[in-house]
């Protein structure tokens, strides 16, 4: 198993500004995600977080908006950009070790 | 593209109920199937993995079988209890371990 930490779990931010979350896992995980989940929905993949190379974004997202850092193995940070309201949702990290582990999440709200 | 349909969107029983939450996938070209519980506000609890060539797994009073072949997974949770109130999320793993989660079933457990 892992033990994600995530930080910090809720914000409420300006329009225009940018809020920056952070990941730590207890152990070393190849591949990091970064999901979404607007109120009341599922959650949708934004990108997958590789050590040592760029993160792959899915459809719709993109890196000046999202831009994802993995210094090594246990970390990983999700900036959200230019925020505005629509932005307002749970951000969620997840890695994989033999199967997949959720941190606990951050509320962002933007006013 | 993969799409998870989970069924009933909502659903309250009395404790001590058994009940049965469905998840539906379109492509069964999958490499696992993993069922999920969040609670309001938070992260996501891993409840049970099934892996592409397994048909059932159990965990507790929980135990969750996957049809592949006709694109079916269910969660059945024996004698319900309060505390098993939660949204409960079934996500596809097709590869390179992302997940396709469905939209989650919202479980009340009155007692």
């Amino acid at each position: 198993s892992a033990v994600i930490s995530q930080k910090p779990s809720r914000d409420i931010c300006q329009r225009g500004t940018s809020l920056t979350i952070q990941c730590q896992v207890d152990s070393q995980v190849t591949m990091m995600f970064w999901y979404r989940q607007q109120p009341g929905q599922s959650l949708t993949l934004i990108a997958t977080a590789n050590q040592g190379s760029e993160a792959t974004y899915e459809s719709g997202f993109v890196i000046d908006k999202f831009p994802i850092s993995r210094p090594n193995l246990t970390f990983s940070t999700l900036t959200v950009s230019n925020l505005s309201p629509e932005d307002s949702s749970i951000y969620l990290c997840s890695a994989e070790v033999a199967e997949a582990f959720f941190g606990q999440g951050t509320r962002l709200t933007v006013v | 593209k993969q799409e998870v349909t989970q069924i009933p969107a909502a659903l309250s029983v009395p404790e001590g109920e058994n009940l049965v939450l469905n998840c539906s996938f379109t492509d069964s070209a999958i490499y696992n199937l993993q069922w999920f519980r969040q609670d309001p506000g938070k992260g996501l609890t891993s409840l049970l993995l099934i892996q592409s060539s397994q048909r059932e797994q159990t965990s507790g009073r929980l135990n969750a079988s996957l049809d592949k072949s006709s694109g079916r997974s269910t969660l059945y949770i024996a004698a319900s209890q309060p505390g098993d109130s939660a949204t409960y999320l079934c996500a596809v793993n097709g590869g390179a371990q992302k997940l396709v989660f469905g939209q989650g079933t919202r479980l009340t457990i009155n007692p």
